[in-house]
């Protein structure tokens, strides 16, 4: 199983809701990544878990708080957003983050639109 | 800092030959990845060159030159479900951390 599984697929919010979004692994990965991907851009790298401890924070604002409940699920949490953090948020996964040649595998992401 | 340069757009026939080229500038090197990305999609990784050279997997193969900072990615027997978005990315500083260049939109006509 190379599957990397996120919930919600669309998620609308305003800009005073508070939602989360989930992303789950079973291929025994200990490293658990969020990316943010803007429409026609590449993406970028928000924050890096490895062995359920937050190792890279790409100075994202306190608005996104992650969460790494076991080595099998990670979460983001969303609070009072801004339309500008509409974008595609894509989870990924990879062998343990330590080395260079490891293959990171991605969900299908959540399309976030904030109101 | 880190960069890679690509081609925004490439048009190709259905079943010719394509490739896209990578440059980059990096602070320490350590391997450049290819992804792709069907629209509405997830990146799949499709390659990975520590070394200088050609590595073909099935109708795709990838290059690269370290000495000339330069990879490319070459698709052959084009088929329309080649149609997508293809990235180079090198990871910096770690092994966890990757950027990725700008994406080039690769388009097939029949």
């Amino acid at each position: 199983d190379t599957e990397v599984t996120q919930t919600p697929k669309h998620l609308v919010m305003g800009m005073t809701n508070k939602k989360s979004l989930k992303c789950e692994q079973h291929m025994g990965h200990r490293a658990m990544y969020w990316y943010k991907q803007k429409a026609k851009k590449p993406p970028e790298l928000m924050f890096v878990y490895s062995y359920e401890k937050l190792s890279i924070n790409e100075s994202v604002p306190s608005r996104f708080s992650p969460e790494c409940p076991n080595s099998s699920l990670l979460n983001l949490h969303l609070h009072a957003l801004q339309p500008e953090d509409s974008a595609l948020y894509l989870c990924a996964s990879s062998q343990d983050g330590s080395g260079f040649q490891e293959t990171q595998y991605f969900g299908p992401g959540t399309r976030l639109l904030v109101l | 800092g880190q960069s890679l340069e690509q081609p925004s757009e490439v048009t190709a026939v259905e079943g010719a030959i394509v490739q896209i080229n990578c440059t980059y500038q990096t602070s320490g090197f350590y391997g450049l990845s290819w992804y792709q990305q069907h629209d509405g999609g997830a990146p799949t990784f499709l390659s990975y060159n520590a070394l200088d050279g050609l590595e073909e997997t099935g109708r795709f193969s990838s290059f690269l030159s370290r000495s000339d900072s330069y990879g490319y990615l070459l698709l052959q027997e084009l088929q329309m479900k080649d149609s997508a978005s293809y990235f180079c990315a090198v990871p910096y500083s770690s092994a966890s951390k990757i950027i990725f260049g700008s994406g080039t939109r690769l388009s097939i006509r029949p």
